[in-house]
């Protein structure tokens, strides 16, 4: 079956770079579905951060853009999330999902565990 | 931004008895060319990521045990639990898949009574 696993520091330090990777396996990852990042920050609710399928086609929330790069490696099955310039507000478990179809608007229905990310010095 | 208000914050409900969600959105998610509602819910619990129960307002996942329904159309929807079960303790989030930004609601917190 399908599964994701984000992967990449769990510690971040105010002003650097945030980068994850997100590793697919049992699917070989084509232009064929969207792949976003969703995060939470602790005791908190879901914030979408954006969607990928291919590398003409990567959608950002408005309130992230400016600091987020999402790219996709079908050749090692994975996808990416860099966030720059992080703050202690970037503080968040981060995950990694799939779309249900091949539209963009559709449910997220398969997750990553997710991975605790913080921003400290 | 189309924001997502969920109702209750929390509520606690006696094993066997109807939990009610409510979810507003601040605008229309129901597309007149398809007649579809682009609202999901999802189910997490501690530790884990989000599940997801219903897509299009009311079409359950596979899987999905049938206590679980959604209704509503346009800006109102409701997520019913019609006979909690003990295994059902989380937490609520309904998502717009309307267009982007992709937003959800700030969840509903299920517990027994």
């Amino acid at each position: 079956q399908v599964q994701l696993q984000e992967s990449g520091p769990g510690l971040v330090k105010p002003s650097e770079t945030l980068s994850l990777i997100c590793t697919v396996s049992g699917y070989s990852m084509s232009s064929t579905y969207y792949w976003g990042w969703i995060r939470q920050p602790p005791g908190k609710g879901l914030e979408w951060i954006g969607s990928i399928y291919d590398s003409e086609n990567v959608y950002y929330n408005p309130s992230l853009k400016s600091r987020v790069t999402i790219s996709v490696d079908t050749s090692k099955n994975q996808f990416s999330l860099e966030v720059r310039s992080v703050t202690a507000a970037d503080t968040a478990v981060y995950f990694c999902a799939r779309d249900k179809s091949a539209s963009l608007y559709d449910a997220f229905d398969i997750w990553g565990q997710g991975t605790m990310v913080t921003v400290s010095s | 931004d189309i924001v997502m208000t969920q109702s209750p914050d929390s509520l606690a409900v006696s094993l066997g008895e109807r939990a009610t969600i409510n979810c507003k959105s601040s605008q229309t998610i129901l597309f007149d060319s398809n007649n579809k509602n682009y609202l999901v819910w999802y189910q997490q619990k501690p530790g884990q990521p989000p599940k997801v129960l219903i897509n299009w307002a009311s079409t359950r996942e596979s899987g999905v045990p049938d206590r679980f329904s959604g209704s509503g159309s346009g800006t109102d929807f409701t997520l019913t639990i019609s006979s909690l079960q003990a295994e059902d303790v989380a937490i609520y989030y309904c998502q717009q898949s309307y267009y982007t930004p992709f937003t959800f609601g700030g969840g509903t917190r299920v517990e027994v009574k």
